[in-house]
């Protein structure tokens, strides 16, 4: 198993131009998030999603996008990026959501809008 | 509003003896506690969690301590080993909610 991987690993994008963070399990998990870290502080939800075609806000959702068309693969799409979107991205997943659930986390992708 | 927090940036622990990692937070209405360890360039793993309704929980070296009365929680390692060196961070859980709220972490250096 890959488990969680997430494309790409870094990237550099000017103001104002939009891409796609692209995240795939191979586990089958039916839950998947996707969290931005920002240097000193914690992981924030950004957007979340139960199953193939449902897919909810988290904490900090403005300026992003997403879609969950399989199990497999939950993209998040960034439109006009801004400077305030430099960040680490990680895509997680897990199996169930019953309390103390652990997640699977990606490697991370760093991105940096200049 | 930081729900969790770490008020301990940085800790640094000779080999062997333990390491005590703290983590506060604000809101009663967490169900469970985890643990995450986080190594440069790779995304968090999971280490370990506690049950709101429990005090303690352990698993090897590995130990959490909750105390709801004064909402705090502890992570101890003993005895700590150099691959303990990390970041680590806390994160609780409100029960149906799909959010975990996370502190901002604790980077642990085990000097050899």
């Amino acid at each position: 198993n890959a488990g969680v991987t997430q494309t790409p690993k870094f990237r550099i994008l000017k103001i104002g131009q939009s891409m796609t963070l692209q995240c795939t399990q191979d586990m089958n998990h039916n839950y998947m998030y996707w969290y931005r870290q920002d240097p000193g502080m914690g992981l924030k939800l950004i957007y979340y999603s139960v199953g193939a075609g449902i897919t909810d806000k988290g904490e900090v959702p403005n300026g992003y996008n997403v879609s969950r068309s399989t199990t497999e693969d939950f993209p998040l799409r960034l439109e006009l990026a801004a400077p305030s979107q430099t960040s680490v991205y990680f895509c997680a997943s897990s199996f169930t959501d019953r309390p103390g659930y652990e997640q699977y986390f990606g490697p991370g992708t760093r991105l940096t809008v200049t | 509003d930081q729900q969790v927090k770490q008020n301990s940036p940085s800790l640094s622990v000779q080999e062997g003896r333990i390491s005590i990692l703290n983590c506060d937070y604000t809101n009663s209405m967490f169900d469970y506690f985890l643990w995450y360890k986080k190594y440069p360039a790779e995304g968090p793993t999971f280490l370990i969690s506690i049950s709101s309704i429990k005090d303690k929980n352990e698993d090897g070296r590995f130990t959490v301590f909750l105390n709801k009365s004064a909402k705090h929680l502890s992570l101890h390692i003993v005895p700590s080993q150099p691959g303990d060196s990390a970041v680590y961070f806390c994160a609780a859980d409100v029960s149906g909610t799909y959010k975990y709220i996370f502190g901002t972490g604790t980077r642990l250096k085990v000097l050899a």
